[in-house]
Order: C-alpha cells, then structure tokens, then sequence
C-alpha cells in the first residue's frame, strides 16, 4: 500500500521568512495530494491540494509543487505570519478507491 | 455551508465500558468517512461509506469496533468495550464523492481510564 514521508516533523522560522514542507510518496499511480492545516484541538483543514496532471499549484502564500518523477511533493508558504503556526500534514491518494495516506506532520512555529 | 458536525467533542470512559460517536455529514456529501488521530499522528482511516454502504473497512478492528451509515446521511462509530489504546482522536470527514476533497469535522476527543 502506499506510505507517506514527511519532513521535517518539526521547524521554526521568523516571521515573514518562507517555510517548506517536504512529502514523498510511494506508490507512483498515487494522483491526489492534499494539504491539511490542524490547529490544536481544532480539525485539520484543507488548504490547497495538488492533482497530478499540474506540477504547481498557487494560492496567495502557499503554493504546492509536485515532481511524479521523483515521487515527491511540497508545500511553501511564503511571508509567514505568527497564525500560520499549526501542524501541517500532507497525504497521497491512489487510483480508483484507494484510502487517503497521511504523513506524521509537521508542526510550525512562525516566530514573532 | 454547515460543516461536517461531530459529538461529542469529549469523552471520559472507564476501559470495558462501550462508547459511540455520531457524525452529520455536509449536505450533499455520499462519501463519509472515520479516522482515528493518535496524538502527533496524521488521521488513520478506519471506514469509508458510499452512501449507506461501507465499501472500505479493512483497518476496523470488528472485534470491538462497529459502523453504520443506515440512511446515507448520519453515521455512528461504537467501541464495545474500550480499551485503553483506543485513546485518541476519532474524526469522522465526508466528500461529494470519493474522488472529491475531504472536509473534516472537529473529532471526539476519547480517553479511557
């Protein structure tokens, strides 16, 4: 089945700088890959998600990049602001009904 | 839109005693699903339903653990009996259809004493 890495579990940076978050993947025929933000004690929220006929996705801050060859994909948030703190986690998705893969997280402190 | 509704948002159970959780999915959502979050973990998928169906259940231990979906819309997940390893965070998300984004609600925070 398929496995999602993620690193790093843990990163701080200064506020305004730019944050990355790295995902690989195992199984190639995976073609759905979501980002969820979880604040604490709150439910992780879907903040932008990357299909894999698109190598990069833009949202204002964030943005999501895709390499199939290399199975791996990235979430980078630009301009961090102190609310962007929470645990990031990504996911993979197969084809037909195959269940969403999570990573372990990321949590990110953006610092003041 | 009404998010995707959970409750209770907490439970305090002894091990041995039963439990059950209810979710309302988004309107219009037929793909509901159940999660378990251990703590700094990402969710863990225990079932998946189409409509009133469960077409995924392989990760539900059926010893203990059971689901129903009965009119396609509200679903319950029970634990009879608890154990204390099944502490953790179950959250139930729904999509319009399996290939759709998932929309999480706010999970049920279970610890077992």
């Amino acid at each position: 089945g398929e496995n999602v890495e993620q690193h790093p579990s843990t990163l701080s940076v200064q506020e305004g700088d730019s944050a990355v978050i790295k995902c690989t993947y195992s199984d190639s025929a995976s073609n759905y890959f979501p980002w969820y933000k979880q604040e604490l004690g709150k439910r992780p929220q879907l903040i932008i998600d990357i299909r894999s006929n698109v190598g990069e996705k833009k949202d204002q801050r964030i943005a999501v990049t895709l390499n199939k060859t290399a199975k791996h994909f990235s979430l980078h948030i630009t301009e961090t602001q102190p609310e962007d703190s929470a645990v990031y986690f990504c996911a993979a998705r197969g084809l037909g009904n195959t269940p969403l893969v999570f990573g372990k997280g990321t949590r990110l402190s953006v610092i003041a | 839109e009404a998010g995707v509704v959970q409750s209770p948002r907490y439970k305090i159970i002894e091990k041995k005693q039963p439990v059950a959780f209810w979710c309302n999915p988004i309107s219009g959502h037929n793909t509901l699903y159940w999660y378990r979050q251990n703590l700094g973990q990402g969710p863990e998928l225990l079932i998946r339903y189409e409509n009133e169906e469960a077409v995924d259940d392989s990760q539900l231990p059926k010893d203990r653990f059971s689901a129903e979906r009965l009119k396609g819309v509200d679903s319950t997940l029970k634990i009879q009996p608890a154990e204390l390893g099944d502490s953790a965070v179950y959250l139930c998300a729904s999509s319009r259809a399996s290939n759709q984004p998932q929309h999480f609600g706010d999970g049920t925070r279970l610890s077992i004493l």
